[in-house]
């Protein structure tokens, strides 16, 4: 139980062009779901956590208007890289949380999309 | 930013040696987690310790928690190359959602 799909797993885009990243959980509602990237051999940076029918709450340095995210529903959240850049090329990570449970509760995570951006 | 620092950064030892890796945080904590990344993967949870437990186990892995010193380890037994893999730990603050994680242990276990 408590699986998360992230999809896509990786892509490949051109400058200047947006990408989606959808993350579902499969077999369990999420309130709260989290965004975090990650450069090669380093630890996973939060930017945001996303909160089911309300705004995004983003860590200090993370652009909002550049990293949109959209949690419409319990099962649901994507984060929309826009205008994307070479320096946007990492690995992005979701996590979620199931429902009614605290924070003395697991993440569950996606296996993650590797963007590339040329 | 990040709370936790771990040590070692990489950590290579034979199959069926146990591995220790340590966390050391800043500020007050929840609970701590370990979790295990697979190269080019998402993050498996292992096991939490709650702030007030000093010690706790699950299969071959054994935690331990100094909220004195704001420190853990992750000890894990009898060492399989399927151990292979990138180790974390995550510190949940009192009352937050979010959980801040460490730089993490590069584990290679060699057959």
């Amino acid at each position: 139980g408590a699986v998360v799909s992230q999809h896509p797993s990786w892509v490949i885009c051109k400058s200047g062009t947006s990408v989606k990243i959808e993350c579902r959980s499969l077999d369990f509602q999420a309130t709260t779901m989290f965004w975090y990237r990650q450069f090669p051999k380093q630890s996973l940076m939060l930017m945001a956590t996303s909160n089911e029918g309300s705004k995004a709450t983003y860590e200090q340095g993370v652009e909002k208007d550049k990293f949109l995210i959209n949690h419409a529903s319990l099962t649901l959240s994507t984060l929309t890289v826009t205008s994307a850049h070479p320096e946007d090329s990492s690995f992005y990570i979701c996590s979620a949380r199931l429902i009614r449970t605290g924070v003395n509760s697991p993440l569950h995570f996606g296996n993650g999309t590797r963007l590339t951006v040329t | 930013s990040q709370q936790g620092e771990e040590d070692p950064q990489a950590l290579s030892i034979q199959e069926g040696e146990n591995a220790t890796m340590n966390c050391s945080y800043k500020t007050s904590i929840n609970n701590l987690q370990w979790y295990r990344q697979n190269s080019g993967r998402g993050l498996v949870h292992l096991i939490l310790i709650r702030s007030n437990e000093r010690e706790k186990h699950s299969g071959r892995l054994r935690v331990t928690l100094d909220t004195s010193k704001k420190s853990s380890s992750l000890l894990i037994t009898a060492s399989r190359a399927a151990d292979t893999a990138s180790y974390f730990c995550a510190t949940g603050g009192t009352g937050a959602q979010k959980l801040v994680f460490g730089q993490g242990t590069r584990l290679t276990i060699n057959p």
